[in-house]
């Protein structure tokens, strides 16, 4: 019961923005979106996560469509060690449970 | 720098062999869970306990596994007896005790099993 759709992978140029979208069209109004990435051979680390509003920390930017059925983490000048599995996960909060799906494969390239 | 962490980072054993994997969660961090993760599967939540109570085991398969928090400091997985399937890296991860800060879970570094 997938509750995200994201693409299986993309590449993008280093020192570029790297845009990786997610769909979740059945979102709850209670529901957050949640980032995570794992970098080959470590555990995943948080990213960034949001509610209804965009947010900004200073590894990404999360943009949150009116509608809340989808989002887009930004990465706004992608480095060699930004190559990662990036998850995208809905969490009602305080629910204590993360769920990972496949996430999407970044490759960024010299 | 408080970080979580999980012994032992590597494993091999063979079957029928029992397995501990012990993780020390970050101090003040009051849930604590267990994940899986293989190729095929990815990661998979095994268990996870807020303030060492047991919350939620049914990703656990029952006769094998089992997970315990003796105290706040340490958290154990333990597979009696191990097979080949149970091959994968385990990971250990906390959490922060309230606020809209609790999906901001820090994960250890993974302990690698490989099972003969």
């Amino acid at each position: 019961d997938a509750k995200t759709t994201q693409p299986p992978s993309m590449d993008c140029a280093e020192g570029r923005a790297a845009n990786l979208p997610c769909n979740h069209s059945t979102i709850s109004g209670n529901e957050y979106v949640y980032w995570y990435r794992q970098i080959h051979s470590q555990g995943p680390q948080y990213i960034i996560h949001g509610l209804k509003n965009n947010e900004t920390n200073e590894m990404a930017s999360l943009i949150i469509t009116e509608d809340r059925k989808s989002s887009t983490l930004i990465l706004p000048h992608a480095t060699l060690r930004d190559t990662a599995v990036y998850y995208c996960i809905v969490r009602v909060e305080n629910d204590y449970k993360l769920s990972f799906g496949a996430g999407t494969t970044v490759t960024v390239r010299a | 720098d408080a970080r979580v962490t999980q012994t032992p980072r590597h494993k091999v054993t063979e079957m029928g062999q029992e397995v501990t994997m012990r993780c020390q969660p970050i101090l003040g961090h009051n849930t604590v869970f267990w994940y899986r993760q293989t190729m095929m599967q990815g990661l998979e939540l095994l268990a996870y306990f807020r303030n060492r109570a047991p919350l939620d085991d049914s990703g656990m398969p029952k006769d094998r596994f089992s997970a315990e928090m003796p105290d706040a400091t340490l958290a154990t997985l333990k597979i009696q007896p191990s097979e080949p399937r149970d091959s994968a890296v385990y990971f250990c991860a906390s959490g922060p005790r309230t606020g809209r800060n609790t999906g901001e879970l820090f994960f250890g570094e993974g302990s690698r099993l490989t099972v003969l």
